[in-house]
């Protein structure tokens, strides 16, 4: 079945840039996402890219698509302390109503 | 504008009691609704899907149900909670034509004793 895999925490410095990765295995897979979690909130979409497409850019974020290994990341540029949060990767794919989500990667921005 | 209101915010239950949350989506007309259970290290489990009154898909087995009674109400019950079952609950929804986002609910977070 799908599979959608995040490392659990990442730990940066203010002002330098975050990296978080994302492996998933459905190779139908037409929407990969970012959403964001702020503590004890909902997720909110932050941005999302189509299966043809190798970059997408959105002022301080870049997400990055390998298709061929089936990699996903997402680069925050100058990361604030407002970037602490959860950042869940997701894909869904065509003629599917289903969502997949990652484990999540705990953001957490050092002063 | 869309809007979805999801409650009870947060629910303290003993094992064995039942459980009802409740999801409302107001602004749309016939989405796509969804029920996520979040629980620590595990990320976000789907637990069920709707694409329309009555019909429901569930991902996961489990002493959970999910009904939808009206077009826009999501409903998440359990006549017998289990530990297990504890967890932070998401309401979601998305257009039928797939545009690609889901919407989130605050969250219901459910403490079972």
């Amino acid at each position: 079945g799908e599979d959608v895999e995040q490392s659990l925490f990442l730990s940066v410095r203010e002002g330098d840039s975050s990296v978080i990765n994302c492996t998933y295995t459905d190779s139908s897979s037409t929407y990969l996402y970012w959403y964001k979690q702020e503590p004890g909130a909902g997720l909110q979409l932050l941005t999302y890219i189509f299966s043809n497409m190798d970059m997408k850019q959105d002022q301080r974020l870049t997400v990055l698509l390998n298709k061929k290994d089936k990699h996903l990341s997402l680069r925050i540029a100058d990361t604030q302390t407002g970037d602490s949060a959860i950042y869940f990767c997701a894909e869904s794919g065509t003629g599917t109503y289903k969502y997949i989500f990652g484990t999540g990667t705990r953001l957490k921005v050092l002063a | 504008s869309q809007t979805i209101h999801q409650w009870p915010a947060t629910l303290v239950q003993p094992v064995g009691s039942p459980l009802s949350l409740e999801c409302t989506v107001e602004g749309t007309s016939n989405p796509n609704l969804y029920w996520y259970r979040q629980a620590a290290g595990r990320g976000l489990q789907l637990l069920f899907y709707s694409v329309g009154i009555g019909q429901i898909s569930s991902e996961v087995p489990q002493n959970l149900s999910a009904s939808r009674p009206q077009d826009r109400q999501f409903i998440l019950s359990s006549k017998k909670l289990l530990l297990s079952d504890s967890g932070f609950y998401l309401c979601a929804w998305s257009v039928q034509e797939f545009t690609g986002e889901l919407f989130f609910g605050e969250g219901s977070r459910l403490t079972v004793l």
